[in-house]
């Protein structure tokens, strides 16, 4: 079945205690993204991937890094977790990585992680 | 740069009657459209999207949206909801001053659907 995994999918910890949300997908897709989302404001994107070893930052990556050592993973990290970074996460996939064309996949979402930091 | 605004955040239907969520998006060129639902504790799953062609757009789980280019709107419509479609309704667009590289959403409307 072709998902979007993420792990853990509840997260309570405290401040400062780095954390790694891990996230895989089984459908060979290029492009990665991660997101947060908080009551009104919907999801915004925090960093996302073009490919392997290829990264860049969205809209909100204060306080967050990520990875891309394989296709199929690309974990969140939070070295120093604050309260302000308490948020619904979520990890999506899609085919290809740039151009208008690409731009009309469909992007799969995994589950959400919720994390409370303390 | 492009955004999104979805004017409803809860909407209360009775079960059987007609739904109508309302998107407004803002962009320069003709946008990518989508409309995503989220279910109590589960992910996002796309119900339709729009790129061109026909502006009437069909979805999965009865669910259809109109582009209008003149409103800058693309509201989500039902004819007859089901107690199960109770969730939460996402408005995004994606566009070409950003790569294509993120989804823009909206803040959400939450539908409530009552017996």
């Amino acid at each position: 079945e072709a998902q979007v995994t993420q792990n853990p999918r509840y997260l309570i910890t405290v401040t400062g205690k780095k954390l790694t949300v891990t996230c895989s997908q089984n459908m060979n897709h290029e492009y990665m993204s991660w997101y947060r989302q908080d009551p009104g404001l919907g999801l915004r994107q925090i960093y996302y991937s073009m490919n392997v070893e290829v990264t860049d930052k969205g809209d909100v990556p204060e306080g967050y890094k990520v990875s891309r050592k394989e296709k199929r993973n690309f974990p969140l990290i939070l070295e120093s977790p604050s309260p302000n970074q308490t948020s619904l996460y979520f990890c999506a996939s899609r085919t290809g990585t740039s151009g208008r064309a690409r731009g009309t996949d469909t992007q799969y979402f995994g589950p959400g992680t919720r994390l409370t930091v303390l | 740069a492009q955004s999104v605004t979805q004017p409803d955040i809860h909407i209360t239907v009775s079960e059987g009657a007609s739904l109508e969520l309302r998107c407004n998006y803002s962009y320069g060129a003709t946008p990518y459209l989508f409309w995503y639902v989220q279910s109590p504790g589960q992910g996002l799953q796309l119900l339709l999207k729009y790129f061109s062609g026909d502006t009437l757009v069909q979805g999965i789980k009865g669910f259809e949206a109109e582009f209008k280019r003149s409103q800058s709107s693309f509201n989500l419509r039902k004819p007859s909801v089901h107690w199960s479609d109770a969730a939460e309704y996402f408005c995004a667009v994606v566009g070409w001053n950003t790569g294509f590289q993120k989804l823009v959403f909206g803040t959400g409307t939450r539908l409530l659907v009552s017996p």
